[in-house]
């Protein structure tokens, strides 16, 4: 049983690009969650879908930013003209979606900006 | 707003000792609680986790313990090892299966 997948594990742009990081669900979850972590720093919640629906974006900044769990397909985190500061490690995690059940983690996106 | 704190923030132990970590959580309504082991580089990794309806929970060293009244909750490591040094992250879970992180503890064990 495939655990949460990320791609890609490293990603290089330079200012202005787009960056596009994928994950993929364990199998049997439909929850899907995406986190930001600086070096040294903890976790910081982003955004929360299922299923081609977005249940909570409050964690993500408002502009630049977007996320979709389209029907088929991955979950895709786009971050469009980035800056140096959106350097960081992007983990998503799923869950099956049933109330308090566990967020199992990818290895996450070290996104550089150059 | 929600909020989750963690205590220490850096624990360093000699290898055998026991190590505690402490959180406090805002939100009443928290009713599960996992604990994250994330070693350097690599993902976090649920080692425990805890619901509302018990008090205490123990898997070979580690062990939670939840305290809802006065809102906070511990891990427990006993007999320690070199290969238990990693960042801990308690969380607390809020309403719509979301859960917020508390900001880690490094703990370092001394062979």
């Amino acid at each position: 049983n495939a655990g949460v997948m990320q791609n890609p594990r490293h990603l290089v742009r330079r200012r202005g690009q787009e960056a596009r990081l994928r994950c993929s669900p364990m199998k049997g979850h439909s929850h899907v969650y995406w986190y930001r972590q600086l070096p040294e720093e903890g976790l910081k919640f982003m955004v929360y879908l299922q299923k081609e629906n977005i249940i909570d974006e409050s964690g993500m900044p408002k502009e630049r930013f977007s996320a979709e769990f389209p029907k088929e397909g991955p979950s895709i985190l786009r971050i469009q003209q980035v800056v140096r500061g959106d350097s960081a490690a992007y983990f998503c995690a799923s869950s099956q979606g049933d109330r308090n059940q566990p967020q199992h983690f990818g290895d996450g996106t070290r996104l550089s900006i150059l | 707003g929600e909020n989750v704190e963690q205590h220490p923030s850096t624990l360093s132990v000699q290898e055998g000792d026991s190590a505690v970590i402490k959180c406090t959580y805002s939100d009443s309504a928290s009713n599960y609680f996992p604990w994250y082991k994330q070693e350097l580089g690599k993902r976090p990794q649920l080692i425990i986790d805890i619901r509302s309806n018990v008090g205490e929970k123990k898997d070979q060293r580690i062990a939670v313990t939840l305290n809802k009244t006065a809102k906070h909750f511990s891990l427990h490591i006993t007999e320690t090892q070199p290969e238990d040094s990693a960042v801990y992250f308690c969380a607390a879970s809020l309403a719509g299966d979301k859960v917020i992180f508390g900001p880690g503890t490094s703990l370092s064990v001394i062979p």
